[in-house]
């Protein structure tokens, strides 16, 4: 499965909108893009996927660029419930989910 | 939807015992549950893949003989930790994809402490 950077850390103000960025530069073409986060102490959260297609939930928004070498998780209005790491993943259907650091998310009042 | 619950959600054991750990899906079939370990300020790392009703399989470097997982029906899997050490200590966590699709859903975890 590809792989993916994503920044170390990132701070947002609460009530605006979080926008974290994943690059995956050697995606393939059957590979999906998963985003989890992980509240301290607990385990990781599904957060959405997608192929290609932009796709929006109740949580997030996810936005795939369109040559697929990147992408951009959106959380419409912060909340300090979501200060979490949040994890990138690539993966083909199927295959197992290969954690990497991740990105911390600092929401701050 | 998706609910993946674990028992119990932290665990104190004395070297050498073993200590076993329930995964449940609760308004799902899961065909395959996953184990994974995390310490403390480290990311996640997959100790095995269970499917129901067959052996299951190991990530390199884990123990099969001291991590005895048990995936007896679409709803449970167990990890037993034998023979538990100091070392052994840290974040167990498991998920199970919901049966026809790839999407994982994890438990809350369990903490093991090994005195």
């Amino acid at each position: 499965d590809a792989k993916t950077t994503q920044p170390t850390s990132m701070d947002c103000a609460e009530g605006r909108a979080a926008n974290l960025p994943c690059n995956h530069s050697t995606i393939s073409g059957n590979e999906y893009v998963y985003w989890y986060r992980q509240i301290h102490s607990q385990g990781p959260q599904y957060i959405i996927h997608g192929l290609k297609n932009n796709e929006t939930n109740e949580m997030a928004s996810l936005i795939i660029t369109e040559d697929r070498k990147s992408s951009t998780l959106i959380l419409p209005h912060a909340t300090l419930r979501d200060t979490a790491v949040y994890y990138c993943i690539v993966r083909v259907g199927g295959n197992k989910l290969v954690f990497g650091a991740g990105t911390i998310l600092r929401v701050k009042s | 939807g998706a609910v993946v619950s674990q028992h119990p959600s932290w665990v104190i054991c004395k070297s050498g015992t073993s200590v076993k750990i329930e995964c449940r899906s609760l308004d799902f079939q899961a065909t395959t549950m996953f184990w994974y370990r995390q310490f403390p300020k480290q990311s996640l790392m997959l100790m095995a893949t269970s499917n129901e009703g067959s052996k299951a399989t190991y990530e390199q470097g884990v123990e099969k003989d001291k991590f005895l997982i048990n995936h007896a029906s679409l709803t449970l899997s167990t990890l037993t930790v034998t023979s538990a050490h100091p070392e052994d200590s840290s974040f167990y966590i498991c998920s199970a994809s919901v049966s026809g699709t790839d999407t994982q859903y994890f438990g809350p975890g369990t903490r093991l402490t090994v005195l």
